[in-house]
């Protein structure tokens, strides 16, 4: 079975802080994808990464960076110096390989208070 | 006009109503999905479209009436709902990963929703 978990419900942050959000993902395919999604109060759910399961590099865009290990089955998603327009629900999502199915985490909820 | 876009963004109707959600996408996508968001819950998956055929309904009540007249637009037909169908509604579009090799650009990209009350 395919799951993905977003232990952290809220994370509440001061502006400039840096924060990490975590997703541990159960998988048994060898070929898989990992998203990360933004959904501000706006309700639409903004796409910010995808990964396959064949590349463990690490990345980083602006104040955004991921970490993907395969040993422990996380990718995790930190913005540095954050700001207040990043406060939103952020999703981690996960596709198999042999389908177009994405999986869903919970979601957390950042709020970066100015 | 570009993107993933929704109409109406809010709906309130009674659970006699008859109503129709509308999705339209302008990325050339061959892949449409409808998506149920509710209050602490998991986004889930209702319906799938590829090429305009249904590839995939999770098991969703026949409440809920999905039309996909061409590759770029999907309806969602609503009738006799419950109170329990309240949630925000989400479309999005994708290439099809198989027609793309199954490790092509599969992305899914969503619109802004419509927020359904039902009464």
């Amino acid at each position: 079975a395919q799951k993905v978990t977003q232990a952290q419900t809220e994370i509440s942050v001061v502006e400039k802080e840096d924060v990490t959000l975590d997703c541990v993902y159960e998988t048994r395919d060898t070929t898989y994808y990992l998203f990360w999604y933004k959904q501000p109060p706006s309700g639409e759910l903004v796409f910010l990464i995808r990964r396959n399961s064949f590349d463990e590099q690490n990345e980083i865009s602006g104040r955004y960076s991921w970490n993907f290990q395969k040993s422990t089955s996380s990718f995790n998603f930190t913005i540095t110096a954050s700001q207040v327009v990043d406060s939103a629900v952020y999703f981690c999502a996960l596709r198999s390989g042999a389908t177009n199915k994405l999986i869903f985490g919970t979601g957390t909820l950042l709020a970066v208070q100015p | 006009e570009t993107g993933v876009t929704q109409t109406p963004r809010h709906l309130v109707m009674g659970m006699t109503n008859k109503k129709s959600l509308k999705c339209e996408q302008h990325l050339g996508h061959n892949a449409m999905y409808w998506y149920k968001q509710s209050a602490k819950k998991p986004l889930e998956l209702m319906f799938v479209y590829s090429l305009e055929e249904r590839v995939e309904n999770n098991s969703v009540p026949s409440r809920f009436s999905p039309e996909c007249p061409n590759s770029s637009h999907l309806f969602l037909h609503l009738h006799t709902l419950q109170p329990e169908d309240s949630a925000l509604y989400l479309c999005a579009s994708s290439p099809y990963p198989r027609v793309a090799g199954g490790r092509g650009t599969d992305t899914q990209y969503f619109g802004p929703g419509t927020r359904l009350t039902v009464l």
